[in-house]
């Protein structure tokens, strides 16, 4: 089965360092979500591309989030300077032209102390 | 906002037995999708059933069926013959169109007693 990956699995660092979360979706998938899952917000969309071109950040901190599909095979979500309420699972999805229902990777557990 | 609402934080099932978990949501549109994902404790988030809001008939997929009621803006998700499998977080969740996001409920908790 295609899948999407998701690097790291774990990541656990100190305040005020620079996270990357790296993201593999589905060949020929061209829709590519970021999700936030946390106990108190639940799952948040916090930025999403289309053919690479960002449609929707609006759910990102501006000032320490950035999204970007440097290549239809790679998504990057990075946080710098990382924050404890930072903390959470994060997620990628993709999905095909004209498709609905995505496939999500595995998540990245996120933990700034 | 568009909305979508799970009113049941937890819910409990004998084995073998038929659960459903509720979902409303929110919408002025007349065209979307629904879905229903389930996450186990190993987090991947599965797809596990999809419904156009233009079809009257009622998606199934294998031992899962929805019961789509377009004017009560209502989703709800039964699980048949129960397995200890199914135990997991369950995500309601809608797009507006082909491609776009999705906005997710605040999860159900289904547990499965043997």
């Amino acid at each position: 089965d295609a899948r999407v990956t998701q690097t790291p699995r774990h990541k656990v660092t100190e305040m005020g360092q620079e996270v990357t979360m790296r993201c593999q979706p589905i060949l020929g998938h061209n829709t590519v979500f970021w999700y936030r899952q946390t106990m108190m917000q639940g799952l948040e969309l916090l930025a999403y591309f289309r053919n690479r071109a960002p449609l929707d950040d609006s759910g990102m901190p501006k000032d320490r989030f950035s999204a970007e599909m440097p290549d239809a095979t790679l998504a990057t979500l990075k946080i710098q300077p990382s924050e404890p309420r930072d903390s959470a699972v994060y997620f990628c999805a993709s999905g095909p032209p004209g498709g609905y229902g995505y496939t999500f990777g595995s998540g990245t557990r996120l933990t700034v102390v | 906002a568009q909305t979508v609402t799970q009113s049941q934080p937890e819910m409990s099932v004998q084995e073998a037995e038929t659960v459903t978990l509720s979902c409303t949501y929110d919408t002025s549109e007349s065209d979307y999708y629904l879905f229903w994902y389930k996450q186990p404790p190993s987090r991947q988030m599965i797809l596990v059933i999809r419904q156009e809001a233009y079809k009257q008939q009622n998606a199934t997929e294998n031992r899962f069926s929805v019961n789509f009621q377009k004017a009560a803006k209502s989703f709800s998700l039964k699980i048949s013959d129960s397995q200890l499998g199914d135990a997991a977080m369950y995500f309601c969740a809608r797009s507006r169109a082909t491609g776009n996001k999705l906005t997710f409920g605040g999860g159900t908790r289904v547990l499965v007693k043997p």
